[in-house]
């Protein structure tokens, strides 16, 4: 079957760095994404890895090894803003998006 | 505002009723898809359409049906709503199914099934 594997909480302080880890076991890999989703809001998205390596976009970084099966996102000088759920997700060999639980993160001044 | 819109932002239906969930997005995009989000589960993929004419099913889409007639509108219906299919369901779009093109998501329906 399909997996994806999240923490499903984690806590941070405001100003720190925080890592989030994904694993992932699927039928095709064809590339993964990361959303951010406030409570009660819609996911919007983060960040798109296909490559291996480290992708960075301002405060917010996502890191791929497809050997591996297993992503990151890092999460830099942390606002109280950041407090949502990140989505891991893959796309699969249908180019289908698989989705994890999410991860809640909860920033404390 | 270019986006997705959903109707009814929520809704409480009897079980045993009909019920169509309403989706339109204005951005031109290919592909659109329908998902609920349950506690402690990732976004689950109900029906999914790649282009206008033509739709197909997902994870989940035992209860459910789509049509896409047009590009822009992707309605669902529960043809007999359950307890079950309470939820929150998100319609999203994206402009293609490969690389990089992201999904975006209109701000949901909170559907509870008494």
């Amino acid at each position: 079957g399909q997996n994806i594997d999240q923490p499903t909480e984690m806590t941070a302080t405001e100003g720190a760095i925080v890592q989030i880890n994904c694993t992932y076991q699927t039928s095709g890999f064809n590339g993964l994404f990361w959303y951010q989703q406030h409570a009660g809001e819609a996911p919007t998205f983060l960040s798109y890895n296909v490559l291996d390596g480290l992708e960075e976009k301002g405060r917010f970084s996502s890191f791929l090894s497809r050997s591996k099966g297993y992503s990151y996102l890092l999460l830099k000088e942390l606002q109280m803003k950041d407090s949502a759920s990140y989505l891991c997700a893959v796309r699969d060999s249908n180019y289908q998006l698989i989705w994890g639980a999410g991860t809640k993160l909860i920033i404390k001044p | 505002i270019a986006g997705i819109t959903q109707a009814p932002t929520s809704q409480i239906l009897a079980a045993g009723r009909r019920m169509t969930l309403r989706c339109t997005q204005d951005m031109r995009h290919n592909a659109m898809y329908w998902y609920r989000q349950d506690l402690g589960l990732g976004l689950r993929l109900i029906h999914y359409s790649n282009t206008a004419g033509t739709t197909g099913k997902g994870e989940v889409p035992d209860g459910y049906s789509v049509s896409r007639a047009n590009t822009d509108d992707f309605p669902l219906t529960l043809a007999s709503a359950v307890p079950s299919q309470t939820s929150v369901y998100f319609c999203a779009s994206s402009d293609g199914t490969s690389g990089g093109n992201e999904q975006f998501f209109g701000p949901g329906t909170r559907l509870t099934v008494l």
